[in-house]
């Protein structure tokens, strides 16, 4: 079974600038979640996809969006783009709530 | 808000020693602990502790949840240069996936 794959691996934008993230969830799951990851302030929740409906939302500036697909598949958007937007951005399915979430390698976002 | 909090930051050990790593957390709304390692980008699953004082074992890896005490640990036996990593524990709520991380401990171990 494929895992969780986020495209593109790695993105150098300047500031101003919007991005789009993609991420393909493992086969049957439902769920995906967004996360950020910077060596400050560690992991933190963006939102979570459950059957196309946002189903919860994390303290993250409205320039944070996503949307999900009626496949699962699910796309996080950033506009006008800050220098602290420079983190890993991960992506975790999972069947269901409650269930363990499976993450995938992440895209890497510089913003210069 | 939701905290986690894990201890220590980072830790040294070297090879065939037992470390133990603590994760203590305040919730409104708990349903489950669960232990990743991140060794490059993507965390992998380790446990997922539901009942208190159920140990979940995995080889060398053991993790016991305290519910009363609102903690977790995660033991590593005979520890191994591919164990060092962060270790990231993180607390899930009643409704939906949204994951509140600890700050992780980073694990290096010496040959």
């Amino acid at each position: 079974k494929a895992g969780v794959t986020q495209t593109p691996r790695y993105l150098i934008k300047t500031r101003g600038q919007q991005v789009t993230l993609s991420c393909s969830p493992i086969s049957g799951h439902r769920s995906v979640s967004w996360y950020q990851q910077t060596p400050g302030q560690g992991l933190q929740f963006l939102f979570e996809y459950f059957s196309e409906t946002q189903r919860n939302k994390g303290n993250f500036p409205g320039r944070f969006s996503g949307r999900q697909f009626s496949n699962s598949r699910s796309e996080m958007n950033v506009s006008t783009l800050e220098l602290g937007d420079s983190a890993l951005y991960l992506c975790a399915s999972s069947p269901a709530a409650n269930e363990k979430l499976f993450f995938g390698s992440g895209t890497q976002l510089s913003v210069l | 808000e939701d905290k986690v909090v894990q201890s220590p930051l980072s830790l040294v050990v070297h090879e065939g020693d037992t470390v133990t790593l603590n994760c203590s957390y305040e919730v409104t709304n708990f349903r489950s602990l669960l232990w990743y390692k991140q060794e490059k980008k993507a965390p992998t699953f380790l446990f997922m502790l539901t009942s208190s004082g159920i140990e979940k074992k995995s080889g060398r890896l053991s993790s016991i949840l305290d519910k009363k005490e609102l903690s977790s640990i995660l033991n590593i036996t005979a520890t191994q240069t591919g164990d060092s990593a962060i270790y990231l524990c993180a607390v899930i709520p009643n409704a939906g996936n949204m994951l509140t991380f600890g700050g992780g401990t980073r694990l290096m171990v010496k040959p």
